[in-house]
């Protein structure tokens, strides 16, 4: 199946600075990127949808000023926390869809998430 | 709007048994049903899906589930598990029509030797 990258996989901030996660489909074009958030022992929290080229669409309940994401190209999003707080701390798991108009092969691929954990 | 109840929060089993993971959903309109499996600290792996056709799904790793549309149940079954397949399950749907997936609070499986 496709691959779908996430890097850091673990990151430490202090309360305050801003915190760049990104999210790169390695062997297929994403025209569709999804940001999720997982609390521990809970299920996936969507954040929001990207396409690429436009602006994300958030999820009610999720501030796009503190979570800024970028869907620049096909293979790449970036989610932005920022000034990040404690209760921020989550695992961020991407996720990357290329939209083939077929549901047969309009599989969502999963990154492998990233921990945050805000000091 | 779609959504999902996974009725086990745990599900202990000792190896080579057999094990069911109860998924119900809800929806007004026709739904892609799907179960991925997390590993600890890592994102999401497809299990199986159904789209539509045979009711009965085969997937990755010997699981299996089942579509009944009469009782919008989509149950994951294996005849017999491994200490490996010690997890967490997430039943997840999607409308036809849609790109969001819902997805439930998840099953905890855990092999017992």
């Amino acid at each position: 199946g496709a691959v779908v990258s996430q890097h850091p996989s673990r990151v430490i901030c202090k309360s305050g600075t801003s915190v760049k996660i990104e999210c790169r489909s390695l062997d297929f074009q994403a025209t569709t990127m999804f940001w999720y958030r997982q609390f521990p022992k809970q299920s996936l929290m969507l954040m929001a949808t990207s396409n690429e080229g436009s602006k994300a669409t958030y999820e009610q309940g999720v501030e796009k000023d503190k979570f800024l994401i970028n869907h620049a190209s096909l293979t790449l999003s970036t989610l932005t926390v920022t000034s990040a707080h404690p209760e921020d701390s989550s695992f961020y798991i991407c996720s990357a869809m290329e939209a083939s108009g077929s549901p047969f092969r309009d599989e969502q691929f999963f990154g492998p998430g990233t921990r945050l954990t805000v000091l | 709007a779609q959504s999902v109840t996974q009725l086990d929060s745990q599900v202990p089993v000792f190896e080579e048994a057999p094990v069911e993971l109860r998924c119900n959903y809800s929806s007004s309109v026709s739904v892609y049903l799907f179960w991925y499996v997390q590993y600890p600290n890592q994102g999401l792996q497809l299990l199986l899906k159904y789209l539509s056709g045979s009711t009965l799904v085969k997937g990755i790793n010997g699981f299996e589930a089942e579509f009944n549309k009469s009782q919008t149940s989509f149950h994951l079954r294996k005849p017999s598990v491994h200490i490996s397949d010690t997890a967490e399950y997430f039943c997840a749907v999607k409308d036809t029509g849609g790109f969001k997936t819902i997805f439930g609070a998840g099953t905890r499986l855990f092999v017992k030797a």
